[in-house]
């Protein structure tokens, strides 16, 4: 089964500069990897998602996430956040056998004005 | 286009009692998904219905069961209730079973327990 790890569980950053939340992941095969942000009492939303198409994977809101075999991570990134960024986001990978979706820990982004 | 719906929003039961969750599926979405996602952590899988039969479980125990009707809407079931049952539930629809990867969330239901 795969596993992902996200690396912060906090990250902060000021409003216009870049974001980076960084997640790895461990399988022994090719991996379908995603990330969702959860705002509050909103449901979770789908950003992006990595199905061995390309390696950078582009999403909604200007963020991107690029897969990088050798390291094994599947970071977020964004070149420029904006206060409405601020929310929780969960790297996720998929257990192919039981179709399930496995979540990470979560990164809870802060936007200082 | 009716996205996923859940009901209640919210719910306060006592330890030993049973509940029951719904969730209405985005339109034309026969599969579906629980989630439990305990304060501060990321979502679990419980379960997953495909055409009204159980297709896959996580590591929750069988007092935790679940129904899809014929309309692909679903019900979520707790028996015998814990303190470590408080958390949001998550439902999720997907177009098939093949079409796991991209699921559509519900708002949640808030259990807590006491």
């Amino acid at each position: 089964a795969q596993s992902v790890t996200q690396l912060d569980s906090h990250v902060s950053v000021s409003e216009g500069t870049p974001v980076l939340l960084r997640c790895n992941y461990s399988s022994s095969y090719s991996p379908s990897l995603f990330w969702y942000v959860q705002h509050p009492n909103k449901g979770l939303q789908l950003l992006l998602k990595y199905t061995s198409a390309a390696t950078l994977v582009k999403g909604i809101n200007g963020f991107e996430a690029e897969f990088k075999k050798s390291e094994t991570s599947f970071h977020l990134t964004k070149p420029s956040a904006h206060m409405s960024d601020a929310a929780e986001y969960f790297c996720v990978g998929m257990d192919t056998g039981r179709r399930a979706l496995t979540f990470g820990s979560g990164t809870r982004l802060q936007v200082q004005p | 286009e009716t996205g996923v719906t859940q009901s209640p929003t919210h719910l306060i039961k006592t330890r030993g009692q049973q509940v029951t969750l719904r969730c209405s599926s985005q339109s034309g979405h026969n599969t579906v998904s629980w989630y439990q996602q305990a304060l501060g952590q990321g979502p679990q899988f419980i379960f997953q219905y495909y055409r009204e039969e159980e297709n896959g479980r996580g590591n929750f125990p069988p007092r935790f069961s679940g129904l899809q009707f014929p309309n692909y809407s679903s019900e979520l079931n707790v028996n015998a209730l814990e303190l470590d049952d408080s958390a949001l539930y998550l439902c999720a629809s997907s177009l098939g079973v093949d079409r796991s990867y991209e699921q559509y969330f519900g708002p949640g239901t808030r259990l807590t327990v006491t």
